[in-house]
């Protein structure tokens, strides 16, 4: 099976702008998370998407979006970008959500925000 | 505030020494906790543990999970080069908690020939 897949690799925005990225999950996998990972903070949680409903939310503002559609494959989108928005965002997919079983992460876009 | 705290942030050993990764847990309603491994983009999962006192074990690479203690540590032992990474800690919660999985900061493994 193809593992999962987010494109694009990276992404340099100037603040203000907004992006989106994308997030093909493992074929029959039906969770999609999506992490923010920095240097200062590590991995945190920004939501998960299960049968095109987002099923839990983490603790960002509301500049941060999702969706999934009906073949799984999701999409975040981030408005109004900061700087602080800098990160490398990982999309994870898994059968049924990181409850019972692992996540698999993609490689990740690497977002430079100027 | 639910937390995982890895220990120690950073090591660097030599090849062929043993290394123990620490991982502590404050959480509501834990479920299991899991041990992913990331080198340069993915992390890449390792071992999900959800009793205590059982052992997960692959090749070099061993776990455990201490309920009571609320903390697991994960052994790696006769370390390679490959070995270097940045161990990564999560724990899961049950319960309809809205935060997913709960990472810790992890910690920076380097390993020199």
């Amino acid at each position: 099976k193809a593992g999962v897949t987010q494109t694009p690799r990276y992404l340099i925005k100037t603040r203000g702008q907004q992006v989106t990225l994308s997030c093909s999950p493992i074929s029959g996998h039906r969770s999609v998370s999506w992490y923010q990972q920095t240097p200062g903070q590590g991995l945190q949680f920004l939501f998960e998407y299960f049968s095109e409903t987002q099923r839990n939310k983490g603790n960002f503002p509301g500049r941060f979006s999702g969706r999934q559609f009906s073949n799984s494959r999701s999409e975040m989108n981030v408005s109004t970008l900061e700087l602080g928005d800098s990160a490398l965002y990982l999309c994870a997919s898994s059968e049924q959500g990181g409850v019972n079983s692992p996540l698999h992460f993609g490689n990740g876009t690497r977002l430079t925000v100027t | 505030e639910d937390k995982v705290v890895q220990s120690p942030l950073s090591l660097v050993v030599h090849e062929g020494d043993t290394v123990t990764l620490n991982c502590s847990y404050e959480v509501t309603n834990f479920r299991s906790l899991l041990w992913y491994k990331q080198e340069k983009k993915a992390p890449t999962f390792l071992f999900m543990l959800t009793s205590s006192g059982i052992e997960k074990k692959s090749g070099r690479l061993s776990s455990i999970l201490d309920k009571k203690e609320l903390f697991s540590i994960l052994n790696i032992t006769a370390t390679q080069t490959g070995d270097s990474a940045i161990y990564l800690c999560a724990v899961v919660q049950t319960g309809g908690g809205a935060d997913g999985l709960t990472f810790g900061k992890g910690t920076h493994l380097i390993i020199q020939p």
